[in-house]
């Protein structure tokens, strides 16, 4: 079985301050990870996905995320947080023969001013 | 451009009646995926089809159904609703290993 865990409900950062919100996770095989966005009475929108090579993922709106096979986590950070950053972000998980992925229960990002 | 759309976007509807939501995807994808959003529950999968024909049970089918026709569309089924299941129901669609695609949520209340 896979399974995803973010273990903060909520990540809080003042703007222009680095953030990271954490992921970690469980999985057979080799590992297909993603982090998705989420803004008030939205959508889930796509971020960035690890699926195979550098360990470093760059993905939209100068977010980024680090693969960490050792420690099975997959944080997303971003160098210098804005207001507009704010939203609920979720990680997911899928194994490489399974067709369906994982979601996280959510961390909730308020980057005040 | 492709886009995947639900329809309602709102539906009051009474306990005991059924309800048909609409999932329509126009990027071509196989994957296609049912997921309801409750508060300090994150995403739960409802059903998922990997192609027309295919429909398959997730971690809280139970008073669910789904078929699928055609390529397009997945429709989801309460046979008959319940109060537990108001919530926020999306409809995503992806290709083999790739990200998915969400639609905008129907937000489903049940009385």
């Amino acid at each position: 079985a896979q399974s995803v865990a973010q273990p903060e409900d909520q990540v809080n950062v003042a703007e222009g301050n680095p953030l990271t919100v954490k992921c970690t996770y469980s999985v057979s095989g080799n590992p297909y990870l993603f982090w998705y966005v989420q803004y008030p009475n939205r959508g889930l929108q796509f971020l960035l996905k690890y699926i195979t090579g550098d360990n470093l993922v760059k993905g939209s709106y100068g977010f980024e995320a680090e693969f960490n096979k050792s420690q099975t986590s997959f944080h997303l950070k971003k160098p210098s947080a804005l207001v507009s950053d704010s939203a609920l972000y979720f990680c997911a998980v899928r194994g490489t023969n399974a067709g369906k992925s994982t979601f996280g229960d959510g961390t909730t990002l308020t980057v005040k001013p | 451009d492709a886009e995947i759309t639900q329809s309602p976007r709102h539906k009051i509807t009474e306990t005991g009646r059924q309800v048909t939501l609409a999932c329509h995807q126009t990027w071509n994808h196989n994957n296609m995926f049912w997921y309801r959003q409750d508060l300090g529950h994150g995403l739960r999968l409802i059903h998922y089809s990997y192609g027309v024909q295919d429909t398959n049970k997730g971690e809280v089918s139970d008073g669910y159904s789904v078929s699928r026709s055609n390529t397009e569309d997945l429709p989801l089924t309460l046979e008959s609703a319940a109060s537990s299941q108001t919530s926020v129901y999306f409809c995503a669609s992806s290709e083999h290993e790739n990200e998915q695609f969400f639609g905008p949520g129907t937000r489903l209340t049940v009385l």
